[in-house]
């Protein structure tokens, strides 16, 4: 069984607050690490996809580093707004020969309130 | 350009009964994936299908199946429904099967078993 962990699991910051959670993977066989933001009644919305060691992906105000080595994946955000609110989501992509190439396998997500 | 699009939304079975859910992929995208989420989890891997075969299943019954259409777009069926059946039933898609390509999400499809 392949596990994806992220913590914490709920998170509640104040309007301005800048956060971070964490995505812990296997070290082994990585292909690619997904980020989704998940807001209530919507489409899980893609965020980043990493693939190489090291990799640091930004999108305004959100950003994201890996460490394949390690196992982990930080995304950050700078000055939470309160549409920043949402379940964020990591999803991990096996280069294991016997797993389907496009799965993700995703952790239960970290649930963010930004409160004004 | 339109998202993927999911039908219906909100679906109410009883046990024992077949229900199909349905998917559009976004243009051009040729790989069309389907996750179960339930309370709590992380969505769970069903299906994976490329230019319409079968790449890859999940650790789910055979009571699930799926296919996918010349036009790309898929349906998931669900035979012989049991109460554990009911979550959320998410489609995705993606221009390429591998896992380094994004994968855009529809808004589910959520389906409760009485």
């Amino acid at each position: 069984i392949l596990n994806v962990e992220q913590s914490p699991q709920s998170l509640h910051v104040q309007e301005g607050d800048s956060t971070n959670f964490t995505c812990s993977f296997p070290s082994s066989n990585f292909y690619a690490l997904h980020w989704y933001r998940w807001e209530t009644a919507k489409s899980p919305e893609a965020l980043f996809v990493m693939t190489l060691n090291g990799d640091e992906k930004k999108k305004g105000r959100i950003s994201a580093t890996l460490n394949t080595k390690e196992g982990y994946s930080y995304l950050y955000i700078k000055g939470s707004q309160p549409e920043d609110s949402a379940t964020y989501l990591c999803a991990f992509v096996t280069a294991d020969r016997g797993s389907t190439l496009g799965r993700l396998y995703f952790g239960r997500g970290t649930q963010l309130t930004v409160w004004p | 350009d339109a998202g993927v699009t999911q039908s219906p939304t909100h679906l109410i079975k009883t046990r024992g009964q077949q229900v199909t859910l349905r998917c559009s992929p976004i243009s051009g995208h040729k790989s069309v994936s389907w996750y179960q989420q339930v309370l709590g989890q992380g969505p769970q891997f069903i299906f994976q299908y490329y230019e319409k075969e079968e790449r890859g299943r999940g650790n789910f019954p055979d009571r699930f199946s799926a296919r996918q259409f010349p036009n790309y777009s898929s349906e998931l069926n669900v035979n012989a429904l049991l109460l554990g059946d009911s979550a959320l039933y998410l489609c995705a898609s993606s221009l390429l099967a591998t896992g380094d390509y994004e994968q855009y999400f529809g808004p589910g499809t959520r389906l409760t078993v009485t």
